[in-house]
């Protein structure tokens, strides 16, 4: 069974430019989380999707980001403009049940976004 | 300060040494407790979760979980080279899905 795949694993930009990352989350995981880390920090979430509907937004930076998942499959995460703030690392990952905190999240190896 | 606090290391021991691996929290409402693994250039992959207080031991880790203190905590018996990779902590509360994590630890055995 394929895992949690993201595509690029690594993009590197100019500020200004816009960037979109792909996530392609296990087959039937309803549930598709993205997530950041940036370089010494700690893990953040961002937002998560149920099927195609914004679950919670909650996360996300601001409105230079937006996030979508076309048919409640791959999900998209867009970045326009990119400041340099942005340069980390994004992480998607998907589950099959409901949002407990309990359940198993399997995640992809993440974009590593660099933002000159 | 941070919610949760994890020193980032890295901590560096013998192979077959015992590992102690640590975060402390500030928030009483986190119920779930998880130690994720992550390799250089992977994703985190979870290793142990608990609930509430406790211990929890699957094969040679041993996870605690010590609500009274909001200090939880990793083991690693018989460390293997292969054991070497950063460990992130991360927790939530009930009805709450969004993990809050720790910093992560980069643990190196050194054979």
């Amino acid at each position: 069974e394929a895992g949690v795949t993201q595509f690029p694993s690594h993009s590197v930009i100019e500020k200004g430019q816009t960037v979109t990352l792909r996530c392609d989350p296990i087959s039937g995981h309803d549930n598709l989380y993205w997530y950041r880390r940036v370089m010494g920090k700690e893990i953040k979430f961002l937002l998560h999707f149920v099927k195609e509907s914004k679950q919670d937004e909650s996360g996300m930076p601001n409105n230079r980001f937006l996030a979508e998942r076309t048919g409640g499959t791959y999900s998209t995460l867009k970045v326009q403009p990119a400041e340099l703030e942005d340069s980390g690392v994004y992480f998607c990952a998907s589950s099959l049940l409901g949002a407990a905190t309990n359940e198993k999240l399997f995640f992809g190896s993440g974009t590593q976004l660099s933002v000159l | 300060q941070k919610e949760v606090e994890q020193d980032p290391g890295p901590l560096s021991v013998p192979e077959g040494a015992i590992v102690s691996l640590n975060c402390t929290y500030s928030n009483s409402a986190f119920q779930y407790f998880m130690w994720y693994r992550q390799y250089s250039r992977k994703g985190p992959e979870l290793l142990m979760y608990t609930y509430s207080s406790g211990n929890k031991e699957d094969g040679r880790f041993t996870a605690q979980v010590d609500k009274s203190s909001k200090y939880i905590s990793l083991f690693i018996r018989d460390s293997q080279p292969s054991d070497s990779a950063t460990y992130l902590c991360a927790m939530g509360e009930d009805s709450n899905y969004q993990l809050i994590w720790g910093a992560g630890t980069k643990l190196i055995i050194k054979p």
